[in-house]
């Protein structure tokens, strides 16, 4: 069973530019949330999405975005990119969290980095 | 790989030593609770978990022990071994809230 896939692996973009990030989760999840970490701030909560809506959304600007397609691929996009946007960001899936929590596996993660 | 975070809590044990790993977590709301193992280079990986109406829960040389009274979870490693240094997450969840709380990371080192 593949696991969960994140492209492209690495990205180095310029300020001011828009990126759009990849996520591939496991087959049959339908559950994926995304993740930014960086070492100031450890790994903090971006969105999480179902059946492709968005149920919760973290701190971020609306510079952050994010969608899922019917077959649950996420893609998450970042407008308007800033230096501080420079970030592990990961994608991660799991079964169903509308009854019961169940762990998350995650991707390798996107490394992107602004200059 | 790059590092996790340059500024974590560092634990430093020797081989065969036990571990363990401490976790406040935020949220007297979260009923469930993860810890993920992370390498350098690699995402997040899932090493054990336990509902809030256990205290205690066994893996495979790995316990998890949560103590809702003061809010705080920890991760015994029995018989550290060098493939076990690592950064080392505790996450929370309230179930319904779709959304998963990390702590800050602990670094473990193993020393052979």
């Amino acid at each position: 069973k593949a696991g969960v896939t994140q492209t492209p692996r690495y990205l180095i973009k310029t300020r001011g530019q828009q990126v759009t990030l990849s996520c591939s989760p496991i087959s049959g999840h339908r559950s994926v949330s995304w993740y930014q970490q960086t070492p100031g701030q450890g790994l903090q909560f971006l969105f999480e999405y179902f059946s492709e809506t968005q149920r919760n959304k973290g701190n971020f600007p609306g510079r952050f975005s994010g969608r899922q397609f019917s077959n649950s691929r996420s893609e998450m996009n970042v407008s308007t990119l800033e230096l501080g946007d420079s970030a592990l960001y990961l994608c991660a899936s799991s079964l169903d969290s509308s009854v019961l929590n169940t762990e998350a596996f995650f991707g390798q993660g996107t490394r992107l980095t602004v200059v | 790989g790059e590092s996790v975070g340059l500024h974590l809590p560092t634990l430093s044990v020797q081989e065969g030593d036990n571990s363990i790993i401490n976790c406040a977590y935020s949220n007297s709301a979260s009923d469930y609770f993860i810890w993920y193992k992370q390498e350098s280079g690699k995402g997040p990986q899932f090493i054990i978990d336990i509902r809030s109406n256990m205290d205690k829960r066994q893996g495979q040389r790995v316990t998890v022990l949560l103590n809702k009274t003061v809010k705080h979870l920890s991760l015994q490693i029995a018989a550290t071994q060098p493939g076990d240094s690592a950064v080392y997450f505790c996450a929370e969840t309230v179930r319904g809230g779709f959304k998963t709380i990390f702590g800050a990371g602990t670094r473990l080192f193993v020393k052979a």
